[in-house]
């Protein structure tokens, strides 16, 4: 069975710092790309990060660029987003996302996780 | 940044009838080389992660009902439930993954009279 477990939702400061994973299992790690995608309280969907296979093709949100890098580590199967100068519209629960890749291509997104939630606050 | 408008903001659906919610983005989707359309439709239910219903504008995911359906042009977008269920009931999203960044529509909240 295909499963994503995100952990490291905290409070944390505005200007704060956190880390967030992803541990992945059920499939082959390495042959899909993976994203996060948040949703603040009462909203929509937001996508925020993605990373292909390799790591050879990265994308941000505009409203992280600069703030938040995402990275993976394939031999472990898990996937991280490092969140810096935090800010309250942060404020979301982020889910992890896989996405089997068949090319170049961004592919759709086929199983979420259930979530962490990160609250900035002071 | 393209960007996807989904109507209406709210639908409110009868049992067994049809329903359907549209999307629009702000460019073509249509990858013109393989002839593709990158638009994908997500459904949240109250308390849940989103699933993956349509993707690639008109293929159904794994294990999604054959009642539901996606068409559309390279900018303007369906998706169609035939027959309306009582656990169609929730939170509906298009998005597009022609380019980075990925950009989801505004959500349609699907709900029974």
């Amino acid at each position: 069975e295909v499963q994503l477990v995100e952990s490291g939702g905290a409070v944390v400061q505005p200007g704060g710092s956190l880390r967030l994973s992803c541990a992945g299992s059920g499939f082959n790690f390495d042959e899909y790309a993976m994203h996060w995608v948040r949703q603040g309280p009462g909203k929509g969907l937001e996508w925020v990060s993605g990373i292909n296979w390799n790591s050879g093709r990265i994308g941000y949100a505009d409203s992280v660029k600069g703030r938040f890098t995402i990275s993976r580590d394939n031999a472990k199967g898990s996937l991280y987003l490092h969140m810096n100068r935090l800010r309250t519209e942060d404020t979301a629960f982020y889910y992890c996302v896989s996405a089997l890749e068949n090319g170049s291509g961004i592919y759709h997104l086929d199983t979420w996780g259930q979530g962490t939630l990160v609250t900035v606050s002071s | 940044d393209i960007v996807m408008t989904q109507t209406p903001l709210s639908l409110p659906v009868t049992p067994g009838e049809p329903a359907s919610i549209s999307c629009r983005s702000s460019q073509s989707l249509l990858n013109s080389d393989e002839g593709y359309t990158y638009v994908d439709w997500y459904l949240q239910k109250p308390g849940q992660s989103p699933q993956l219903l349509i993707y690639t504008l008109s293929y159904r995911a794994s294990g999604v009902p054959g009642r539901f359906s996606g068409s559309g042009s390279d900018t303007d977008f369906t998706l169609r439930i035939s027959r309306v269920e009582a656990e169609d009931v929730g939170v509906y999203y298009c998005m597009q993954r022609m380019e980075f960044p990925i950009t989801f529509g505004g959500g349609t909240k699907v709900e029974i009279k």
